[in-house]
């Protein structure tokens, strides 16, 4: 089977970093990836990582190491606006998304 | 485009009804996604099409649930008859491939 773990919650002040950390075991990797959800949204994709390394994009970075079956996603800089939950998600096979449980991050002022 | 598009955006329904979620995926994509979503469960993919194929619906949690995909722009998940341990928000997403996932709004769902 998959499973995935990351903290349930997270806290911060704004102009922090914070990492949130995912570890996964599942079989079929493809890779992982980054959504995040406000309160009574939907998820929306923020990164996809298929290859061991660093992503960027703007604030947000995401990391991916295979062989230690681990990613993380970095935000910089926080703003109040990312108060939000993090989920990672693991890529299985050529198309199925298995999501974490989530990671609520608060950001306070 | 508009997004994906999910109807009805919220569901009030007395237990042993038959509730039917909507959704239409953002066009040119081959993959549609149902997803649901508790606080107990978090984010479950209950099944998915590819070219409007069932490929997996090992997530589908009983014979209550049916999902189909007539045609490349709809889909339905039809929960019949509903319990009230079926009250969650239901998402439906759509990818041009497997690296991103566009959600559409979601349905809350309330059986009472």
């Amino acid at each position: 089977g998959q499973s995935l773990e990351q903290p349930s919650e997270v806290t911060a002040v704004e102009g922090a970093i914070v990492q949130i950390n995912c570890t996964y075991q599942t079989s079929g990797f493809y890779g992982l990836s980054w959504y995040q959800q406000h309160d009574g949204g939907a998820p929306t994709f923020l990164s996809y990582n298929a290859l061991d390394g660093l992503e960027e994009t703007g604030r947000f970075s995401s990391f991916l190491s295979r062989s230690d079956s681990y990613g993380y996603l970095l935000l910089q800089e926080l703003q109040m606006k990312d108060s939000a939950s993090y989920f990672c998600a693991v890529r299985v096979g050529t198309d199925k998304l298995i999501f974490g449980t989530g990671t609520r991050l608060q950001v306070f002022p | 485009d508009a997004g994906v598009i999910q109807s009805p955006r919220h569901e009030v329904t007395e237990m042993g009804q038959e509730v039917t979620l909507r959704c239409k995926p953002i066009s040119g994509h081959d993959y549609l996604f149902w997803y649901r979503q508790t606080m107990m469960r978090g984010l479950e993919l209950l099944i998915y099409f590819n070219n409007n194929v069932p490929i997996d619906d090992s997530g589908m949690p009983e014979d209550r649930f049916s999902a189909k995909m007539p045609n490349a722009s709809f889909s339905t998940l039809k929960i019949q008859p509903s319990e009230p341990r079926d009250s969650a928000v239901y998402f439906c997403a759509s990818s041009p491939s497997g690296r991103r996932s566009y959600f559409g709004p979601g349905t809350r769902l309330t059986v009472t």
